[in-house]
Formats: C-alpha cells, structure tokens, sequence
C-alpha cells in the first residue's frame, strides 16, 4: 500500500523560500503512469492544486503559482519536493503531497503539514 | 482559474440521500469526464470518493454515486449516516489549469 509523507520547514519568514518533500513508501517514485502533485488548504478555506510531476520528469503547474513553483523528484531517496518562492503570508495552508496511481484522481494523500508564513 | 462552484452547505436527517452540486464550464466539468470528488474530515486529509465521474475506488461504500449533466457535476450520498458528516470537494481536469477545485460543501448530518 503506497503511502506519502510530508516533511519541512513549519515556519518561513515572508519573502523567503518554502520547502517541502514527500516521502514515498511502499512503491517505488519512478511506477510508470504515476504523477505526483502537491496541493495546499489554507486554514479554514478549500483546496487548490499547485502542481505535479509525471514519472518521466514533466512538470504541470497552476498558473496562479507558475512563477514561484518548482516540484523536483529524487529518485535515489524515492521523495519528490516542492519549492515556493517569494512566500507572502497568503502561502500560509496546510500542505499535502498526494499522487495518482490506480485512477485519474487524487487517490493516495499524505497528511498534510502546516506551514505558517510570519516574521 | 476559478473554483468551480459549490454550496456552502447542505444538510440531510440519517437515512435521507442528499445531492452536492458542482458546477463549472465547458472548459472543465462539460467538457472532460475527468470530475473527482473528495471527503474530508475535520484534521484529516481528503479521501477520495469517486472519480470519472461516477466510478467508486475500492472501499468506498456504495451509498455514494456520481453523475454529470452539461457543466454541473453531482455528489449523491443516499442511506445518510453520522458518519458522513464532513466537507465534500469535487475536482475537475481543465484546460488551463489543468486541475481545479470546488470551494467545498459542508453536511451536516442532523
């Protein structure tokens, strides 16, 4: 049973840079037909999609965050991350990693880590 | 890309089906079969429910189907239970984005 979880920083200072990975456990990050996304809820708000990465290494963002958003794949650690730069306190959500796998939707979700963006 | 358009909140007595709206445009829930919904718990990471429209993973009980109609997209929970009680988002793949989400459904269950 794939399982993903998130790691990284729970505080950065506005202007700096977010970083977050996801750790993937019981399959393997290069499974063909697999994309691996990252998605975020601010407090009390609904989810927005930010982005993913397709095995092969192809990268799709939302292009209310193109510019900032850079997701990377490891495959030596079997992790892919996410980096968001120029953070605003608007960043601040919680964040999960999630995949697709078996279906065309979101269907494994890790469980999310809190960010809060403030000096 | 903007959300696609729930109601804030809907509401059902146990036993009861209820029915989530999820409406967008020929850019998105009309125009692919690729609409995905989604339970959330408070604290908890989403879940999903159904995807394709109308296709239930493993596990998830039968009491939850999906359709589509033109730009709207539906979430039917029949034999309402306590336990059903949380927020509901659907998703959709779009043309610009490529994924969207609904600004989400609260249910009560009463």
């Amino acid at each position: 049973q794939l399982q993903l979880q998130e790691s990284g920083s729970g505080l950065v200072k506005p202007s700096q840079t977010l970083s977050l990975t996801c750790a993937v456990s019981g399959g393997s990050i290069s499974s063909g037909g697999y994309s691996w996304s990252w998605i975020r809820q601010p407090p009390g708000k609904g989810l927005e999609w930010i982005g993913y990465i397709y095995h092969s290494g192809s990268t799709y963002y939302n292009p209310s965050l193109k510019s900032r958003v850079t997701i990377s794949v490891d495959r030596s650690k079997n992790q892919f991350s996410l980096k968001l730069s120029s953070v605003t306190a608007a960043d601040t959500a919680v964040y999960y990693c999630a995949s697709r796998t078996v279906t065309t939707a979101f269907d494994i979700w890790g469980q999310g880590t809190m960010v809060t963006v403030s000096s | 890309q903007s959300a696609l358009t729930q109601p804030a909140s809907v509401s059902g007595s146990p036993g009861q089906s209820i029915t989530i709206s999820c409406t967008g445009t020929s850019s998105d829930v009309g125009g692919y079969n690729y609409v995905s919904w989604y339970q959330q718990h408070p604290g908890k990471a989403p879940k999903l429910m159904i995807y394709e429209v109308s296709n239930r993973p493993s596990g998830v009980s039968n009491r939850f189907s999906g359709s589509k109609s033109g730009n709207t997209a539906s979430l039917t929970i029949s034999g309402l239970q306590a336990e059903d009680e949380a927020d509901y988002y659907c998703s959709s793949y779009t043309s610009s984005s490529p994924w969207v989400f609904g600004g989400g459904t609260k249910l009560t269950v009463l």
